[in-house]
């Protein structure tokens, strides 16, 4: 069973394309998150839904647009695409809103801008 | 502004040979610091949170501690199995978290 899934797992597109990914978790969480893994590891959080409100929205350029139409569903869409995008996106899931409780991560959708 | 350090970059091990890694925070308020382990071309897999100053926990060959400025994961006779990118993050209380850049571990057999 797959518990935080994100399609889709590799993205190769030019620049100045708009693309989306989409996450979905099974996991019964009322949190979503969308981070960006650069390539020296960093793990940076963009945003962060709370059944369905966004709580969450670090400094991202607003060619970067989240939408969460459940709890369950998280999905980014982004908007004309530079080669700073390409990264390795991370979709995660945790309860109780903002808190201390640990994160569970989708395996990272691989964004490639040519 | 806060901050997660994690030390060394990388690490290679012989099989068998234990060692520590270090993650050093300064985090406004920490309420949690978690470790994580990262496979290559995989998500972030939970291993511990630790939530207090002299907190410790274990899991097969693993062992995490928190002091109130670093914490250490100690991996005890290691395994080749045990190879992959362990990552720690604080969380404040300014409900921020805040990850370090992992440290790379191989175990040789």
């Amino acid at each position: 069973d797959t518990a935080v899934s994100q399609t889709p797992k590799y993205l190769v597109t030019q620049m100045g394309n708009d693309k989306s990914i989409k996450c979905e978790q099974n996991l019964g969480h009322d949190t979503m998150y969308w981070y960006k893994q650069d390539s020296k590891k960093f793990l940076k959080i963009m945003f962060s839904y709370n059944n369905k409100e966004l709580i969450i929205n670090e400094t991202v350029p607003n060619r970067f647009s989240p939408k969460s139409p459940d709890k369950a569903h998280l999905n980014l869409h982004i908007n004309s695409l530079e080669l700073g995008d390409s990264a390795v996106y991370f979709c995660a899931s945790s309860t109780g809103g903002l808190s201390n409780q640990p994160q569970h991560f989708g395996d990272g959708t691989r964004l490639s801008i040519l | 502004e806060d901050q997660v350090t994690q030390s060394p970059e990388a690490l290679r091990l012989q099989e068998g040979e234990s060692s520590s890694l270090n993650c050093s925070y300064t985090v406004s308020g920490l309420r949690g610091l978690f470790w994580y382990r990262q496979d290559p071309g995989k998500g972030p897999e939970f291993l511990f949170t630790l939530y207090s100053a002299g907190e410790e926990k274990e899991k097969e060959r693993l062992k995490a501690t928190l002091t109130k400025k670093e914490s250490f994961l100690h991996i005890t006779a290691p395994k080749p199995e045990d190879s992959a990118t362990y990552l720690c993050a604080g969380y404040s209380s300014a409900s921020k978290i805040i990850f370090g850049s992992g440290t790379r571990l191989s175990i040789r057999p």
